[in-house]
Formats: structure tokens, C-alpha cells, sequence
């Protein structure tokens, strides 16, 4: 089955304590993509990458980093996380980099997150 | 700079009531492209369509049906006959061709109550 996993669904951890969100791809989509929601904000683009080793920043980068180290695999590291990285974390990919014709993104299922 | 502005942040209608969401969007762009996303209350993201700027022609699926006028940068969503299932809330996006990636822009979303 076609589909973009997320691991840990729930996360509850404390300030400072450096952690991982996992990504995962199984469709050999190129870009793939972290985005948070927060209410009264919609989502929000935190990084994107649009193939292996190729990453940049979106809207909201502060605190975050990825990789991109094999196509299929896009984890979102937060060295130090605080608490207004509280959020739902949405991972993202698409067949396409991006240009003239703009694939559909495809979620996954979301990871919640609360830095006590 | 491409904005997208969802006015209405929650609606509530009656079973069976028809309603529409409003979607406007700004772009500098001449090729873009235009999505919804569905949230239901289990917190994924479910793809629903995708239009791209030079295809000005309504769509129709099911329930579901889109209207898109370059005229007034809109790119409503009506609902027919509305059902309890499609209580969600529903994002409206913007992809611009000219950033060369495959970034969405969203809408702040508008929260879909149906009431039985």
C-alpha cells in the first residue's frame, strides 16, 4: 500500500531533550516535506527536500533540522526542543520536485507533540 | 508573496443543507496550482483535488464540486447535501511553479459542522 509514515504518532517530552520524528516513503516520491499545524495558522512549511542529500528551508526552519541521506527517508530533528515547538507535525511527499507541474502532496498520518 | 485566506473559520449546517467554502488566494505567479484537503476529527490529511492555473473549468465529484475564477482569485468548494461525515475541517492551498519546488501555501482551514 502506497503511503507516508510517521513515527512516534504521540510524543510527550520535556525541554531540551534532543528527539527524532521518522518519515517514511514507500512511492520513490523525490520531494518530501515537514509542515506543523497550529490552531488559527494552518499548516506551515517547516523544511522541504527535493531529492536525496538536497534540502532547504520553509517558512518556519528555527529550531528544526532534517536529512536526507536515502530517498525514502525524511526524518525532523529537534536538537533542543521548547515549548512552543508543541504542535501536530505533518511529514509530506510528492513524485515531483516541483517546476512547472506541481504534484499532489501526500500526507502522512501526523505526529502530536508536547515539550513540557 | 502568495497568500491564501480562508475567511470562514467555522460553519455549521444542517444535514442535508448544501454549503460553500470560500477559498481566495493571491500569486505573482502564472502558473500555480490550487488544492483541498480534508481534516477529519482523526487528525490526517485526505486529498481531495488539485487544479492548476490555466484550467479555469468546474469539476465535479460526487457531492463534491469546485469552482474556480481567475477573475476573483477564488477557488470555492461546495458541498451537496451535506452528510455528519463530512464534519472536518478543510484546507485550501496554493503551489507556485515559479519557486522551481513543490511548496504548499495554506489557508488558516475552515472547521465543517454537520448537524443530524
Amino acid at each position: 500500500e502506497a503511503q507516508v509514515t510517521q513515527n512516534p504518532r504521540y510524543l510527550i517530552t520535556v525541554t531540551g531533550k534532543k528527539l527524532t520524528v521518522t518519515c517514511s516513503q514507500n512511492m520513490n516520491h523525490e520531494y518530501m516535506s515537514w509542515y506543523r499545524q497550529d490552531p488559527g495558522l494552518g499548516l506551515r512549511q517547516i523544511y522541504y527536500s527535493m531529492n536525496v542529500e538536497v534540502t532547504d528551508k520553509g517558512d518556519v526552519p528555527e529550531g528544526y533540522k532534517v536529512s536526507r541521506k536515502e530517498k525514502r527517508n525524511f526524518p525532523l530533528i529537534l536538537e533542543s526542543p521548547s515549548p512552543n515547538q508543541t504542535s501536530l507535525y505533518f511529514c509530506a511527499s510528492s513524485l515531483a520536485p516541483g517546476g512547472v507541474t506541481q504534484e499532489t502532496q501526500y500526507f502522512g498520518p501526523g505526529t502530536r507533540l508536547l515539550v513540557l | 508573496a502568495q497568500k491564501v485566506t480562508q475567511a470562514q473559520t467555522e460553519i455549521s449546517v444542517v444535514e442535508k443543507e448544501d454549503v460553500t467554502l470560500d477559498c481566495v488566494y493571491e500569486t505573482r505567479d502564472t502558473t500555480y496550482y490550487l488544492f483541498w484537503y480534508k481534516q477529519p476529527p482523526s487528525g490526517e490529511l485526505v486529498f481531495l483535488i488539485r487544479r492548476n492555473s490555466f484550467d479555469e473549468q468546474n469539476e465535479i465529484s460526487g457531492r463534491y464540486s469546485w469552482n474556480f475564477q481567475k477573475s476573483t482569485s477564488s477557488f470555492n468548494f461546495t458541498i451537496t447535501a451535506s452528510q455528519v461525515v463530512d464534519s472536518a475541517v478543510y484546507f485550501c492551498a496554493l503551489s507556485e511553479a515559479r519557486t522551481g519546488a513543490n511548496n504548499l501555501f495554506f489557508g488558516t482551514g475552515t472547521r465543517l459542522t454537520v448537524i443530524p
